[in-house]
């Protein structure tokens, strides 16, 4: 079965910078984008990006352009998101989440359990 | 960039009666999907390209809609239906996603 396993919480002070994984599993990995969407406390979800694990080619959302990097490591069906300058309101759950349809971009039906990143001095 | 409005914010349903959940663009979308969030979990995939259901939804869930204005209806709300329901639109360009701020549908 499709699997999307994620990293741990993390604590991390401003400016800082937080890697967070998704290990995958039950799929063919190249075939399905791997999407990131956060979600602040008590607030809605937010897309972040996607990454093509057939080409390694990225798409962030504008508002986190220069602070996010999406990656691959296609040996171990991993997929990985780096924010980095870190603020207070970054502080959220970060899931990663499997495109339903092969080699393109529709919607999102496997999801991670979500990873809880908190930003605090 | 396209924006989406949801109303209301929160619906409150007895349960078996029908719950009917608005989607609004600010401007033409051509694909539209919607999501269940219960707390504690991870969203689920309930209805895509406006009104197909998702691998294993109850037939209750039903969506609709066009161009700018989109609807989710429940047609006989179960226990377990009570949550926060999202829409997600595409975009073709920029290609990307954005999604509504969401209903919660609360027993009343």
């Amino acid at each position: 079965q499709v699997r999307l396993v994620q990293s741990g919480a993390e604590v991390k002070k401003p400016g800082a910078s937080v890697k967070v994984s998704c290990k995958t599993s039950g799929y063919t990995f190249t075939g399905f984008y791997l999407h990131w969407v956060r979600q602040a406390p008590g607030q809605g979800l937010e897309w972040m990006g996607w990454i093509d694990p057939n080409s390694g080619g990225t798409n962030y959302a504008p508002k986190f352009q220069d602070r996010v990097t999406m990656t691959l490591d296609t040996s171990i069906t991993t997929g990985y998101m780096e924010l980095s300058r870190l603020r207070s309101d970054d502080t959220a759950i970060y899931y990663c989440a499997r495109d339903r349809t092969r080699y393109w971009y529709q919607d999102f039906d496997y999801w991670g359990q979500g990873a809880l990143v908190t930003v605090s001095s | 960039e396209i924006v989406l409005t949801q109303s209301p914010a929160t619906l409150s349903v007895s349960p078996g009666e029908i719950a009917t959940l608005s989607c609004r663009a600010s401007q033409s979308v051509s694909y539209l999907a919607w999501y269940q969030q219960k707390p504690g979990q991870a969203p689920r995939l309930l209805i895509y390209d406006t009104s197909d259901r998702a691998t294993g939804i109850p037939a209750r869930f039903s969506g609709s809609g066009s161009g700018t204005d989109f609807t989710l209806t429940i047609s006989s709300l179960e226990p377990e239906d009570f949550a926060v329901y999202y829409c997600l639109q595409r975009s073709n360009w920029p290609p990307g996603f954005t999604f509504g701020p969401g209903t919660r549908v609360d027993i009343k």
